[in-house]
């Protein structure tokens, strides 16, 4: 079983709708979570950290439950330009372990 | 810009062979780690470099090696090569964040 679990999509959204992705992580040893973007033929890059408090960053929300080891973004208002690969990321906290990434959640932003 | 720079872009080769491909991490940035990406797939975790020593490894097997140099880049050295081995190859630098570099497509035939 992967650590980190993605529905891949892909998810076909009109512009303007919210839209919202969930990840598993089975790896209690995760302590940090992370959402990274990644453009077609692109790397990855750093969206928001997730916190359990829930952290909001413009139009995305990102919220951690570690009771039911489950991870969420949300983005509202969708635009054309958010359409992109969205990847869930757990790191250890131990720098030698690396980051352990889901397969991403494919997003296709309809005008 | 990430400030992450890796080469060459695109390399093809074939089964059995090797191949070297290159990073050069962003100022200031001692630790560089590698990373798989197959079509489809997350990028998984090759290993890390720190200091010029290998400090941690994911689950890849030992035809899969690098070096660190004292400037902090760094090589990723694939011998054998399969065709699994096809995917873009990430090398990430970081300090408190990691930053990716845009990749190494390689091709096995």
């Amino acid at each position: 079983r992967k650590e980190v679990e993605q529905d891949p999509g892909p998810f076909n959204v009109p512009e303007g709708a919210t839209v919202a992705f969930n990840c598993t992580y089975s790896n209690s040893a995760s302590q940090s979570f992370f959402w990274y973007r990644q453009d077609c033929r692109k790397e990855p890059k750093l969206l928001m950290s997730v916190y359990s408090s829930g952290n909001e960053d413009g139009r995305f929300t990102a919220q951690l439950n570690r009771a039911s080891q489950y991870i969420s973004l949300l983005i509202r208002d969708s635009k054309l330009s958010d359409s992109a690969t969205y990847l869930c990321v757990g790191y250890s906290g131990r720098g030698a372990d690396g980051l352990t990434f889901g397969k991403g959640t494919h997003l296709i932003i309809q005008p | 810009e990430t400030g992450v720079t890796q080469s060459p872009t695109h390399l093809i080769k074939t089964r059995g062979q090797q191949v070297t491909l290159r990073c050069s991490s962003q100022s200031g940035h001692n630790t560089v780690s590698w990373y798989q990406q197959a079509l489809g797939q997350g990028p998984q975790f090759i290993f890390q470099y720190y200091r010029e020593e290998e400090n941690g490894r994911g689950n890849f097997p030992p035809r899969f090696s690098g070096l660190q140099f004292p400037n902090y880049s760094s090589e990723l050295n694939v011998n054998a090569l399969e065709l699994d081995d096809s995917a873009l190859y990430l090398c990430a630098s970081s300090g408190t964040e990691q930053f990716f570099g845009p990749g190494t497509r390689l091709t096995v035939l």
